[in-house]
């Protein structure tokens, strides 16, 4: 039931900048939800990475960044390690659906 | 800061009732500043969000899952429980249980670990 749409994959070398889009509609980020974006670790839960679309928690470098069109989304990774080599979700609200959605996840692989 | 744990059976029948409970340290499900989740991800990665309950005993639920799915609250043990029933071989997931802050109410602050269901005979 993913109605956001992400790349499956992206990748790039160390110290370089990667994004990752997430497509919505006009149900969930068009009707103004906000994205939200978590970092899953090989093996590990989902954590929090960016949330109402370029608020980072406490903890999170700076590296990380978000930002909110219309109906899409991206993340940016800048100065990218070897550390963030992960799966990365989005995620909102769907009033259509009445249910918070995620994306279909990302994989970033660190060349 | 609160932290959550799952546990339950790791193998389910097919046609039975799915049943997990998250134990929650470092906060109260009794306090009005949460909202206490449950989400599963299924083998291929997928998130899918189950429901939600609330220390007031109201809940809200995904419609996909219909009249399958209830979360409850045990104040004295202070932990929150899944029931999913009629499972199939498409309810085999990790589940987590997770905290919405009341005040952000959009996002998911704390996830457990997350525990594996098998649904299988």
């Amino acid at each position: 039931q993913s109605v956001l749409t992400q790349p499956p994959s992206v990748s790039g070398a160390p110290g370089q900048r990667v994004t990752i889009s997430c497509t919505g509609s006009n149900s969930n980020f068009g009707a103004d939800y906000d994205v939200h974006w978590y970092q899953q670790l090989p093996g590990t839960a989902p954590k929090l990475l960016i949330h109402a679309n370029n608020n980072r928690p406490s903890g999170v470098p700076d590296r990380f960044s978000g930002s909110k069109s219309g109906t899409s989304a991206s993340l940016a990774i800048s100065g990218l390690q070897a550390e963030d080599e992960a799966d990365y979700y989005c995620q909102s609200y769907d009033r259509r659906l009445s249910a918070y959605v995620f994306g279909t996840g990302t994989k970033v692989t660190v060349l | 800061q609160v932290q959550l744990q799952e546990s339950g059976p790791g193998l389910v029948k097919p046609s039975e009732t799915l049943s997990l409970t998250c134990n929650v340290s470092g906060g109260s499900v009794s306090s009005g500043d949460f909202y206490w989740h449950w989400i599963r991800q299924t083998p291929g990665g997928g998130l899918e969000w189950i429901g939600y309950v609330y220390y007031s005993g109201n809940s809200n639920y995904n419609p996909s899952f219909k009249s399958r799915v209830s979360i409850s609250m045990d104040t004295s043990e202070n932990q929150f429980s899944l029931r999913l029933a009629a499972v199939t071989a498409a309810d085999t997931a990790v589940y987590y249980c997770a905290t919405v802050l009341v005040a952000n109410f959009w996002f998911f602050d704390v996830w457990g670990r997350g525990a594996l269901v098998t649904v299988s005979s």
